[in-house]
């Protein structure tokens, strides 16, 4: 897996977007980016993923600089059951092997009203 | 989108006794499923993968012996935690490759 790095806790104002930053500058060409959460006491979430180009779905958009040294994972209208710790995992593919994903410390991300 | 469950949710047991804990893709089938353990206010650990019809590979410091896998199918791995003691009380938390992986709600295990 390429290192990743995001820093340890952020805060969002509810309903304002939630912007979560990751590096992963040691990424090579086939790793993905995925990104999933954690609510406490759960397990974790799927969010995201992608390769280079970038990424929306019902849940979050997923902006990959050009140069894919880093990432951003936003939620357009943050609200309190947002509130959990992300994680942003760039595991490596192994043809045929279904991808292992090692979880970093990632990012407590707390929604204020 | 894929579901994931796990059985039980939660479970007490005295020391030295087994516990069995399931895991199951609901609508889809899963090849490899993966076992993990969360300590409080740690990251998630990955123990091990399964493989539906072969061994499973453990990481590096996991004990075989003491955590059993089985994945008799493409929609069941089980995890036995044999001969339980305090130190294995954690949050074990199953997953299912279906392109991405997917999630259990985890199971949270207290032995006594």
């Amino acid at each position: 897996d390429a290192k990743t790095t995001q820093p340890p806790s952020m805060d969002c104002a509810e309903g304002r977007a939630a912007n979560l930053p990751c590096n992963h500058s040691t990424i090579s060409g086939n790793e993905y980016v995925y990104w999933y959460r954690q609510i406490h006491s759960q397990g974790p979430q799927y969010i995201i993923h992608g390769l280079k180009n970038n990424e929306t779905n019902e849940m979050a958009s997923l902006i990959i600089t050009e140069d894919r040294k880093s990432s951003t994972l936003i939620l357009p209208h943050a609200t309190l059951r947002d509130t959990a710790v992300y994680y942003c995992i760039a595991p490596l593919i192994s043809s045929g092997s279904a991808r292992q994903l090692t979880f970093g410390s990632g990012t407590q991300l707390t929604v204020l009203p | 989108g894929a579901v994931v469950s796990q059985h039980p949710s939660w479970v007490i047991c005295k020391s030295g006794t087994s516990v069995k804990i399931e895991c199951r893709s609901l609508d889809f089938q899963a090849t490899t499923m993966f076992w993990y353990r969360q300590f409080p206010k740690q990251s998630l650990m990955l123990m091990a993968t399964s493989n539906e019809g072969s061994k499973a590979t453990y990481e590096q410091g996991v004990e075989k012996d003491k955590f059993l896998i089985n994945h008799a199918s493409l929609t069941l791995s089980t995890l036995t935690v044999t001969s339980a003691h305090p130190e294995d009380s954690s949050f074990y938390i199953c997953s299912a490759d279906q392109e991405t992986q997917y999630f259990g709600p985890g199971t949270r295990l207290l032995v006594l």
